[in-house]
């Protein structure tokens, strides 16, 4: 059965980087994107970029450019994202999810991670 | 950016009526293959999203029957035709026609 697991839960101080790891199973892993999408505490579910491990392309929202990185590790099947320059306003649940691609670069959501918590305070 | 407005964002309902859900779009959301890249999701309490209908009205795996979408170009909609206790929740619609991805606002469902 496909599933997502991501890394444990963060606390980080403003200007500081997070790393969030997210490790895919049951599924071949080169086959479907992964999706990163936050959620702030009480709001609503922000799209922040995809990176394909087939090839390493990525795509991000044009908010994150220059502060979120996407890799990917095939051997580890894993996708890692690393978000720079911290603010309160990073404070938020952090979700991958595994991309089932239709007409590239459109692909649906079909499999979630738990989600990661990432709190940024001084 | 897409701007994806949905309606209502609270929604009182009773198990075993029906309910629906709008979702308007500032841009066509039809791409030129004749599918509408608009998806719903549904974030039960304290569980991550899960996918409900893709490409408009195409339901999930697993999702039952009682769901149903339709719509294109800028307007799409949600139906539950019989409510359950079970599908109480946040359901979001998402473009995934132009990058960034937007969701819509959300709409609270409750009982």
């Amino acid at each position: 059965q496909a599933h997502l697991v991501q890394s444990g839960p963060e606390v980080k101080k403003p200007g500081a980087s997070v790393k969030i790891s997210c490790r895919a199973f049951g599924y071949p892993f080169k086959s479907y994107v992964l999706s990163w999408v936050r959620q702030a505490p009480g709001q609503g579910l922000e799209w922040m970029g995809w990176i394909s491990p087939y090839n390493g392309n990525t795509n991000y929202a044009r908010r994150f450019q220059g502060r979120v990185t996407l890799t990917t590790d095939t051997s580890t099947t894993t996708v890692n994202m690393e978000l720079r320059t911290l603010t309160s306003d990073d404070t938020a649940v952090y979700y991958c999810a595994r991309g089932v691609i239709v007409a590239s670069p459109y692909h649906y959501m079909d499999v979630w991670a738990k989600g990661t918590t990432v709190t940024v305070s001084s | 950016d897409v701007v994806l407005s949905q309606s209502p964002r609270s929604l009182p309902v009773t198990p075993g009526e029906p309910a629906s859900i709008s979702c308007r779009s500032s841009q066509r959301l039809l791409h030129s293959n004749g599918h509408n890249y608009l998806d719903w999701y549904l974030q039960k309490p304290g569980q991550p999203p899960q996918l409900l209908i893709y490409l408009g009205s195409t339901r999930a795996s697993g999702v039952p029957d009682r769901f149903s979408a339709s719509g294109s170009g800028t307007y799409f909609t949600l139906r539950i035709t019989r409510v359950e206790p079970e599908d109480v929740g946040v359901y979001y619609c998402m473009q995934g026609l132009q990058t960034p991805w937007t969701f819509g606002q959300g709409t609270k469902v409750e009982i």
